[in-house]
């Protein structure tokens, strides 16, 4: 199935560990962000890759880094996880501007 | 900037009703309007888009029309089901932009 599909889908980890999510993208798209939504279903956009160049980079703490080895792929690293970080995180990919995103079913990240 | 006012919810219906969500966008360019359903524990998918003036999209028995001199976008569905409970977020993109900028999702509850 073509698609955007990120993992894992649940992560619970505890306060000041260091945590991955994977993204990837078989849609041919040229595109790929990432999308924090907090409990109140408010999305904000945090990073976005163009042709593995970084071109959407947020206000985000720099404890967080996203890593885009092929447009393929755009993966999220967070370091020293706080609480506040708990949010679900929805990779997307899209081609060009202006023709909205395809997204992945999101991962929900809680921190203890 | 380019920006999306929705409705606010919770909004609860019993099924067979008339739904609307409306949407209103601050833009300073021609952008490319959608709306965007988050089913329980899933991703967003496109609902439907619009790409210009008195375009109306379409999709699910819902419609929204793109009209430019109310800036508006307002989301329709005539006879609601029970399984459109979702969040229903509109989202707007400049022709120029990567950046698709969200309203704050409009919770929607459809009783038996």
């Amino acid at each position: 199935d073509t698609a955007v599909s990120q993992t894992p889908k649940y992560l619970v980890t505890q306060m000041g560990n260091d945590k991955s999510i994977k993204c990837e993208q078989n849609l041919g798209h040229d595109t790929m962000y990432w999308y924090k939504q907090d409990s109140k279903k408010f999305l904000k956009i945090m990073f976005s890759y163009n042709n593995k160049e970084l071109i959407i980079n947020e206000t985000v703490p720099n404890r967080f880094s996203p890593k885009s080895p092929d447009k393929a792929h755009l993966n999220l690293h967070i370091n020293s996880l706080e609480l506040g970080d708990s949010a679900v995180y929805f990779c997307a990919s899209s081609q060009g501007t202006g023709r909205g995103y395809t997204f992945g079913s999101g991962t929900r990240l809680t921190v203890v | 900037g380019n920006s999306v006012t929705q409705m606010e919810g919770p909004v609860t219906l019993s099924e067979e009703a008339f739904l609307t969500i409306n949407c209103t966008y601050t833009a300073t360019g021609y952008p490319s309007l959608f709306w965007y359903v988050q089913y329980p524990g899933e991703g967003l998918q496109l609902l439907l888009k619009a790409t210009k003036a008195d375009d109306k999209g379409s999709n699910k028995g819902f419609e929204a029309t793109y009209r430019k001199e109310t800036t508006s976008f307002h989301l329709e569905k005539g006879s609601v089901q029970v399984s459109d409970s979702a969040v229903y977020f509109c989202a707007l993109s400049d022709q120029n932009d990567y950046k698709l900028s969200f309203g704050a999702g409009t919770t929607v509850t459809v009783r038996a």
